[in-house]
């Protein structure tokens, strides 16, 4: 089982829809969570942090439910240059290693 | 900020043959990360370094892969033979000092080994 697991999609939406993916994480040491975001044939970027008591940038939300080990995002109102591929990454507890997911593959359509 | 800088951006290169890829950090971050990416395995973590001294090595696929940080400016990953499996795209990353401090990556380098 991999330590960080994320559905590949891709998850094809229409403009203005509202999308959710969701990630599941097996180190319950895990101290912290990110999304990050990779264009086609460039690198990953930090889209967001995310907190325990969950948090809010624009369109974006993110979700940690520590119980049942996942992190979520949910994109409001999609817009077409949100098509990207959306890393889950996961600190390990006490070092510097973050784990990402295989990523999960979002088209928005016009 | 110039940002991650790395070279080269492609290697093409025959199997059998040393590949050096290279990194600069951006000047003032403490950890520097190499990562492979490919599409059956997504970003795997090979090694990271913290204020030059290799941290976590366990991530590097076997002997032949070896890395160094002389000083805090410059990093070197190497294959040392090369074979096809290693194809991928390489990216080195850094981050400040803190905890929770976001990556930083470099463009990456698309290696292709025939």
């Amino acid at each position: 089982r991999k330590e960080v697991e994320q559905d590949p999609g891709p998850f094809n939406v229409p403009e203005g829809a509202t999308v959710a993916f969701n990630c599941t994480y097996s180190n319950s040491a895990s101290q912290s969570f990110f999304w990050y975001r990779q264009d086609c044939r460039k690198e990953p970027k930090l889209l967001m942090s995310v907190y325990s008591s969950g948090n809010e940038d624009g369109r974006f939300t993110a979700q940690l439910n520590r119980a049942s080990q996942y992190i979520s995002l949910l994109i409001r109102d999609s817009k077409l240059s949100d098509s990207a591929t959306y890393l889950c990454v996961v600190g390990r507890g006490g070092t510097y290693k973050y784990i990402f997911g295989t990523g999960t593959r979002l088209k928005v359509l016009a | 900020d110039a940002g991650v800088i790395q070279s080269p951006r492609h290697e093409v290169t025959e199997m059998g043959q040393e590949v050096t890829l290279r990194c600069k950090p951006i000047s003032g971050h403490d950890y520097l990360f190499w990562y492979r990416q490919t599409m059956m395995r997504g970003l795997e973590l090979l090694i990271y370094f913290n204020n030059n001294v290799p941290i976590d090595d366990s991530g590097m696929p076997e002997d032949r892969f070896s890395a160094k940080m002389p000083n805090a400016s410059f990093s070197t990953l190497k294959i040392q033979p090369s074979e096809p499996r290693d194809s991928a795209v390489y990216f080195c990353a850094s981050s400040l000092h803190s905890f929770n401090e976001k990556l930083f990556f470099g463009s990456g380098t698309q290696l292709s080994v025939l």
